[in-house]
């Protein structure tokens, strides 16, 4: 079965670098999208991207943060100048459609910023 | 804003019985309803999910339940096996008008089944 796959599993990094996360979604999938878990709290939504461009984000998708589908395979997730808050569990999905359509997701990157 | 609400952190069942995992929402505006299933270490794995149109669906073990005036969903696996332990989120969107790409999660339910 088709799945989204996600590198690096764990990533760390010292507070104010960059860090890029790397996605490959379902390859007939049309959207994609970013969330993150922050241990101990729920899952929440980041960003969402279609056609070549982001269609939606949350309030913690600020400047910081960027998204890119550089190829026809890959969507990366660029944080621009980490901060300690960013620790979390980033999780990649994607999906067929944008109605009634379940996303699917990767099994996630941990992000340590130390 | 707790938009979708799981109430019960921990579930523990027998081994072949039914296991029932409750979750509300208090927007109206979401119309799909989805269940995911995590193991630590795991992205969440989608499950089976629900339009509002619906008030059922069903696919193997696995039954959805939509109760749309009390706002409820709830998952019934039956019978349950060692292997469903896991973690399960509800999650629901909306499909039209607006944060069509926003899914909101509950906080889970970690489901426990004993052989």
């Amino acid at each position: 079965e088709p799945e989204v796959t996600q590198t690096p599993s764990h990533q760390v990094t010292q507070m104010g670098q960059e860090v890029i996360l790397r996605c490959v979604p379902i390859s007939n999938h049309l959207y994609f999208y970013w969330y993150r878990q922050i241990l101990g709290q729920k899952v929440e939504f980041l960003v969402s991207f279609y056609n070549n461009e982001i269609s939606e984000k949350s309030e913690i998708f600020d400047d910081q943060f960027s998204v890119e589908r550089p190829d026809g395979s890959n969507f990366t997730l660029k944080i621009r100048s980490t901060k300690l808050e960013d620790s979390a569990m980033y999780f990649c999905a994607s999906s067929r459609t944008v109605t009634n359509s379940p996303l699917h997701f990767g099994n996630g990157t941990r992000l340590t910023v130390t | 804003d707790q938009q979708v609400k799981q109430n019960s952190p921990s579930l523990s069942v027998q081994e072949g019985r039914i296991s029932i995992l409750n979750c509300d929402y208090t927007n109206s505006m979401f119309d799909y309803f989805l269940w995911y299933k995590k193991y630590p270490a795991e992205g969440p794995t989608f499950l089976i999910s629900i339009s509002s149109i619906k008030d059922k669906n069903e696919d193997g073990r696995f039954t959805v339940f939509l109760n749309k005036s009390a706002k409820h969903l709830s998952l019934h696996i039956v019978p349950s096996q060692p292997g469903d332990s896991a973690v399960y989120f509800c999650a629901a969107k909306r499909n039209y008008g607006g944060s069509q790409g926003n899914l909101i999660f509950g906080k889970g339910t970690k489901l426990s089944v004993k052989p």
